[in-house]
């Protein structure tokens, strides 16, 4: 079984202020460990994933997470942000098996807002 | 690249009415799967399918069936449609390094 768990449905930063959206996963098997974002009325479009290679992740538009197996989480963070990075992400998780392991589970998200 | 092609994109219907909602992918993928996505609960995985010919229950299947009868296509139909079903509904499919590509979603409305 596996699942995830977003601390902070709404979170709001000024911009040019640190990003930090949390993630936290459970999985009985080693994870793989995704980001997405979604902007209004769209679809969701992948930010970065982790996939037991390198801990520290760099995705697209200077976002980056950090697994840490210790803490199991999975947090999302960028030094500065946006007006542009205003919108929703998930964090979401998959086993690295066949069948009912090749899931992705998500979160329930996470609304940034950025501020002036 | 066409990716992941989600039709109709916009859908009201009346109570008891049925559809089937269309999702085609065009990156020879085995896994495709279908979402609905609703305020505060994230997406929820309603089926899904590992290969042609194949389909399994995901979180909340009740009042949907789904059909791969192509391997590039992944059907998901409402028999009788409820103004609980009112979402959005995600089509996925699965590819290499288990990246998940999502179509653009339907947006369906149950009067």
């Amino acid at each position: 079984a596996q699942s995830v768990t977003q601390l902070g449905s709404h979170v709001s930063v000024s911009e040019g202020a640190l990003v930090l959206l949390r993630c936290n996963y459970s999985s009985s098997v080693p994870p793989y460990l995704f980001w997405y974002v979604q902007y209004p009325n769209q679809g969701l479009q992948l930010l970065l994933k982790y996939t037991s290679a390198a801990t520290l992740v760099k995705g697209i538009n200077g976002f980056e997470a950090e697994f840490k197996k210790s803490e199991t989480s999975f947090h999302l963070t960028k030094p500065s942000a946006h007006m542009s990075d205003a919108a929703e992400y998930f964090c979401a998780v998959s086993g690295l098996g066949t069948g009912t392991a090749s899931k992705l589970t998500f979160g329930t998200g996470t609304r940034l807002q950025v501020t002036l | 690249n066409a990716g992941v092609t989600q039709t109709p994109k916009f859908r009201v219907l009346k109570t008891g009415q049925s559809m089937t909602l269309l999702c085609a992918q065009d990156m020879n993928h085995e896994y495709m799967y279908w979402y609905r996505q609703d305020p505060g609960m994230g997406l929820r995985l309603i089926h899904y399918s590992v290969g042609e010919g194949t389909t399994a229950k995901g979180e909340v299947p009740d009042g949907y069936n789904v059909s791969r009868l192509k391997k590039q296509n992944f059907l998901l139909g409402l028999e009788s449609a409820a103004p609980s079903q009112t979402s959005v509904y995600f089509c996925a499919s699965r590819g290499y390094g288990n990246t998940i590509y999502f179509g653009e979603g339907s947006w369906l409305t149950v009067v």
